[in-house]
């Protein structure tokens, strides 16, 4: 069975800075590409980031871009998004998934961000 | 630019049949998309990938009710023999430069 168990969440004043992690089992991990998408309160499902299998290409949302990372660690089936610069609007429910071509299979549970002074 | 353009709400009353349309923008008729559902409170759940050829292929453990389909850029959801359960939100996803979302119908069950 698929887990995505993600985790690293919490309160941050803005401008500052937070690591997610998610730890993945059930899966052959280093065999797919992986993806973060948030939900603001309220709001409906935006993707952030997504990364390749081995971690060589990279992609961001714009409005991410320059101020969050997203990384992989194969050996330890861990995927993380760094998060730099925060914002309020960056408040947020935070998902991993697992991409499987091109459709998102699997999801987390979420963990919650929440920006604020 | 890849857009999914979803309805903002739907209704169908208890034990009824729905059917979600998700379209795809001009220039991306051949994309295949997912549907995920979300329930109250809840994180997202896959459902089903649907191909443009109106083949579709269900997550783990999704019931028969569910199945898809296509015609052109239109990709949909029918959910039959509606129950309680089933009152969500329902999103349609592909990948672009990008995974891209639609903006998501809220589904009520009467």
């Amino acid at each position: 069975e698929v887990q995505l168990l993600e985790s690293g969440g919490g309160l941050v004043q803005p401008g500052g800075s937070l690591r997610l992690s998610c730890a993945a089992s059930g899966f052959t991990f280093s065999s797919y590409a992986m993806t973060w998408v948030r939900q603001g309160p309220g709001k409906g499902l935006e993707w952030v980031s997504a990364i390749s299998t081995s971690g060589g290409s990279t992609f961001y949302a714009d409005s991410v871009k320059g101020r969050f990372t997203i990384s992989r660690d194969n050996s330890e089936n861990t995927l993380y998004l760094q998060m730099n610069s925060l914002r309020a609007e960056d408040t947020a429910v935070y998902y991993c998934a697992k991409v499987a071509v091109s459709e998102i299979d699997s999801w987390g549970q979420g963990t919650l961000v929440t920006v604020s002074s | 630019q890849l857009v999914l353009t979803q309805s903002p709400s739907a209704s169908a009353s208890l034990g009824a049949s729905v059917k979600l349309t998700c379209t795809l923008s001009s220039g991306h008729s051949s994309y295949a998309i997912a549907w995920h559902q979300q329930q109250p409170e809840k994180g997202p759940r896959y459902l089903m990938k649907v191909n443009s050829d109106g083949s579709h292929s269900k997550g783990d453990g999704i019931p028969d009710r569910f199945s898809g389909s296509s015609s052109g850029a239109e990709r949909y959801l029918t959910i039959s023999s509606l129950q309680s359960e089933d009152e969500a939100d329902y999103y349609c996803q592909t990948w672009g430069t990008g995974n891209v979302f639609g903006g998501g119908t809220k589904l009520t069950v009467l």
